[in-house]
């Protein structure tokens, strides 16, 4: 079973450029959550979607940043226009949200991360 | 909104010794506290987790232990090895509201030798 995966994983581009993340969760999970993870502010949460729709995005740094989940499998996270300090590592992570104690539900699965690098 | 503390931020260890990770969290509501490990260059991956109708929980070499009343969690590495070297982050969130993890701000273990 494949976990989460992103695209691309590593993306070097000039400032002022258009960057658009990729991001296809776990097949039958219905939340998920992209993240920022730099040295200087370890791992943030910049968004997250339940059932396709965004919940909380108090974390999205200025309006430079935007994302949409147009179906259950697919999320992009774009950043118009880039600039140096963005370049970190981007997660995107799913869950199925289902509640409760004692459930099985809600673990978060990674995906493997994008590289950005905006010179 | 939830608040999580860990310490230490860095712990080195020699192999075979045990190693003792803390958080605290702020929300008596949470209810669920995983925690991840991440390798130089990876992604953060889930280890252990618990959730707060127990107070313990072990899965081989690793143990974490939950005080509800404390508002309070700890990770437990017994015997560690080399492959034990990574960063550990805690978070915690409440379940069902499409659980918006909040994570510690990680642990640096370095196993020696």
């Amino acid at each position: 079973d494949a976990g989460v995966i992103q695209s691309p994983r590593h993306e070097v581009t000039e400032m002022g450029q258009e960057v658009t993340l990729r991001c296809k969760p776990i097949s039958g999970h219905n939340s998920l959550f992209w993240y920022r993870q730099t040295m200087m502010r370890g791992l943030e949460l910049l968004i997250y979607f339940n059932n396709n729709v965004p919940i909380d995005d108090s974390g999205m740094p200025e309006d430079r940043f935007s994302a949409k989940m147009p179906n259950a499998s697919f999320s992009t996270l774009k950043i118009q226009p880039s600039e140096p300090r963005d370049s970190a590592v981007y997660f995107c992570a799913s869950s199925f949200t289902l509640g409760g104690i004692g459930s099985g539900a809600d673990t978060q699965y990674f995906g493997p991360g994008t590289r950005l690098t905006v010179l | 909104g939830e608040n999580v503390e860990q310490h230490p931020s860095t712990l080195s260890v020699q192999e075979g010794d045990s190693a003792v990770i803390k958080c605290t969290y702020s929300d008596s509501a949470s209810n669920y506290f995983p925690w991840y490990k991440q390798e130089l260059g990876k992604r953060p991956q889930l280890i252990i987790d618990i959730r707060s109708n127990v107070g313990e929980k072990k899965d081989q070499r690793i143990a974490v232990t939950l005080n509800k009343t404390a508002k309070h969690f700890s990770l437990h590495i017994t015997e560690t090895q080399p492959e034990d070297s990574a960063v550990y982050f805690c978070a915690a969130t409440q379940t069902g509201t499409a659980s918006k993890l909040t994570f510690g701000t990680g642990t640096r273990l370095q196993v020696t030798l």
